[in-house]
């Protein structure tokens, strides 16, 4: 049974570093994994899907990486802005194309 | 696009009432889910269907929920009688030539309290 971890649970940082939120996953054998966010009281926002035969997916300040073999994804920001400031998800594709969902990494960025 | 357009945005209703909560899909994506996301348990996949059949329902807590999708534009989910641990935000998705090509694409989610 897929499960799907995010560490850490939550994260504060100034404006301008650059970050990596992690993303783990049980069972290596995934369709894809997708990386959301999410503001208060909102739905989720589609950041990057990678597929399951890619390594990576790059969007402006946002790069996702995919490494199956351990399980893992990473999801970089670079140069935040307290605008970045949410909730970030992971769900990975698996089993009967079903998203199994991470807790999430609340980020918050200082000015 | 509009994209995925939900109703009501906000629900609020008592114990044993009938709850149905809409769903229209972006023009064009051949598959719709519903989730579910509470605190204690996070987001929760209930239900997807493809070209309006339902594929699995394995996520549905129980015979209280039903879900149907008459056409591809339209889908609803119901909740006969609630309960207050229905109380929950719903989302509903839809997706393109999942899961090969498009990523899930949200709604805004509907918030049901049960009282």
């Amino acid at each position: 049974k897929q499960e799907v971890t995010q560490i850490p649970a939550a994260l504060s940082v100034p404006e301008g570093e650059n970050l990596v939120l992690n993303c783990s996953f049980t069972d290596s054998a995934i369709y894809n994994l997708q990386w959301f966010r999410q503001d208060p009281g909102k739905g989720l926002t589609s950041l990057l899907l990678i597929q399951s035969s890619q390594r990576e997916q790059t969007s402006g300040r946002l790069n996702a990486s995919l490494d199956k073999s351990s399980g893992r994804s990473t999801l970089y920001i670079a140069a935040s802005q307290p605008g970045d400031s949410a909730t970030y998800l992971c769900a990975a594709c698996s089993g009967t194309y079903k998203y199994i969902f991470g807790t999430g990494t609340r980020l918050k960025v200082l000015a | 696009d509009a994209g995925v357009i939900q109703s009501p945005r906000h629900e609020v209703t008592e114990m044993g009432q009938e709850v149905t909560l809409r769903c229209k899909p972006i023009s064009g994506h051949d598959y719709l889910f519903w989730y579910r996301q509470t605190m204690m348990r996070g987001l929760e996949l209930l239900i997807y269907f493809n070209n309006n059949v339902p594929i699995d329902d394995s996520g549905m807590p129980e015979d209280r929920f039903s879900a149907k999708m008459p056409n591809a534009s339209f889908s609803t989910l119901k909740i006969q009688p609630s309960e207050p641990r229905d109380s929950a935000v719903y989302f509903c998705a839809s997706s393109f030539f999942w899961p090969d090509r498009e990523a899930q694409y949200f709604g805004p989610g509907t918030r049901l309290l049960v009282l």
